[in-house]
């Protein structure tokens, strides 16, 4: 079994909706965690980051986080065809000195006008 | 350089030849990482560098595998005798600070290694 848990999708949702990335993970010692877009043929680019349990809202993403049951999830409101991407969840423990990070497998989003 | 510069970005071998990819970081970044993504899966780490010095190298999958960073800057992932199974994209991420947990990386483009 995987540490991180992400299911891979597709997901095609038309524009305007909200859409829901989640992710479930088995090491109780990740403190940070993170979701990271990913554009085809690109590399990852940091979207949130939030500590421990709670929410984090930045314009029109939220990012929960319950560590009572291990899972994440990303939010995206008014959902854009330029948030068409791979969203991966990434998560890290703190513990150590550097940052270390495990990812989720990512999840493919096509949003369609 | 503005970003993480990686080069090749493409690179088809055969299998058995050796490669190597190299990852130019943000100047002045100090942490360095190499993750592989294979399709269909998530990003696995490989090697972590700080300044020169690579503490953590538990994720390279077997001693056909290598990095070096010289200078605090340039990095190099040497694959040697490549199989098909080495087939994925290499992603190299550099941050300013060792734990990047707020700042996050950096990531390149990648290279994408095909072994045929």
């Amino acid at each position: 079994q995987k540490e991180v848990e992400q299911d891979p999708g597709p997901l095609s949702v038309p524009e305007g909706a909200i859409v829901s990335l989640n992710c479930t993970y088995s090491n109780s010692a990740f403190q940070y965690f993170m979701w990271y877009r990913q554009y085809s043929r690109k590399g990852p680019e940091l979207l949130m980051y939030t500590y421990s349990s709670g929410n984090k809202e930045d314009g029109r993403f939220t990012a929960q986080v319950d560590k009572s049951s291990k899972y994440i999830s990303l939010f995206i409101r008014d959902s854009q065809p330029s948030d068409s991407a791979t969203y991966l969840c990434a998560m890290n423990t703190g513990g150590t000195s550097y940052g270390k990070l495990t990812f989720g497998q990512g999840t493919i989003l096509t949003v369609h006008p | 350089g503005a970003g993480v510069s990686q080069s090749p970005s493409n690179k088809v071998t055969e299998k058995g030849k050796d490669v190597e990819l190299r990852c130019d970081p943000i100047s002045g970044h100090t942490a360095l990482y190499w993750y592989r993504q294979s399709l269909g899966q998530g990003l696995e780490f490989l090697i972590y560098f700080q300044g020169n010095s690579a503490p953590d190298k538990s994720g390279l999958p077997s001693d056909r595998f290598s990095a070096e960073r010289t200078g605090g800057s340039v990095s190099t992932l040497t694959i040697q005798r490549t199989q098909q199974e080495d087939s994925a994209v290499y992603l190299c991420a550099s941050s300013l600070e060792a734990t990047a947990r707020r700042s996050g990386y950096t990531f390149g483009s990648g290279t994408r290694l095909t072994v045929v």
